[in-house]
């Protein structure tokens, strides 16, 4: 069974530039997650997805994040215009239903961003 | 907000030594899992957790999730150099689908 997919893996910008992630969950999966890591903290989730619908963005900073799932399927996440303190791993994960501890979440091999 | 704090957030240890790590949420949880990320990589599943007081074992590893659902710890026996990474919990809290992930505990483990 294939995993997560994500692309790019790094990525440098400078500040005030757009940047865009890609990810591709396992076939199958119902449920897609966007995490923020900052080095030395725990994950932070960003938007929670069920198919195509938003579950859960709260902790999303809406003023400069966006992101889409199009077809339930793949998904984007972009930031415009980047901070500095953008400068995180943007991890991807999902599961086969609808997650909320009753699941296994699989996580992507993540997108390393860094903001000069 | 809601928060899962852990503790310690950085062990060194001896092979051979034991290790534990603590998590503590400020809210009831109706389940934990617990991740384990190598440097460089990504959160590997370990186990999840679901009723008050279950405690589960994987070899070397005890995972116990406390009587309120409120804090969880593991614990490992005789440590490995194979056993180096941060250590996340990640619980939900009751009522919603989302996972609220553990500041981590990182291990060194020195051969």
């Amino acid at each position: 069974e294939a995993g997560v997919a994500q692309s790019p893996r790094y990525k440098i910008i400078e500040k005030r530039q757009s940047v865009a992630f890609w990810c591709n969950p396992i076939s199958g999966h119902a449920t897609l997650y966007w995490y923020q890591q900052i080095l030395g903290q725990g994950p932070k989730l960003l938007i929670q997805f069920q198919n195509n619908g938003v579950v859960d963005d709260s902790q999303l900073p809406k003023d400069r994040f966006s992101a889409e799932r199009l077809k339930g399927v793949d998904s984007t996440l972009k930031i415009q215009p980047a901070k500095l303190e953008d400068s995180a791993v943007y991890l991807c994960a999902s599961t086969p239903l609808q997650g909320g501890g009753v699941e296994t979440q699989y996580f992507g091999p993540g997108t390393r961003l860094l903001v000069l | 907000g809601q928060q899962v704090m852990q503790i310690p957030q950085y062990q060194h240890v001896q092979e051979g030594e034991d290790f534990t790590t603590y998590c503590n949420s400020s809210t009831t949880l109706s389940n934990i899992q617990w991740y384990k990320q190598r440097p460089g990589g990504h959160p590997v599943f370990l186990i999840q957790l679901v009723k008050s007081g279950e405690v589960k074992k994987q070899k070397r590893l005890t995972f116990q999730f406390g009587e309120a659902k409120k804090n969880s710890s593991l614990h490992i026996t005789a440590t490995q150099t194979t056993d180096v990474g941060t250590y996340f919990c990640a619980g939900t809290p009751g009522g919603t689908y989302k996972y609220i992930f553990g500041t981590g505990t990182r291990l060194k483990v020195l051969a």
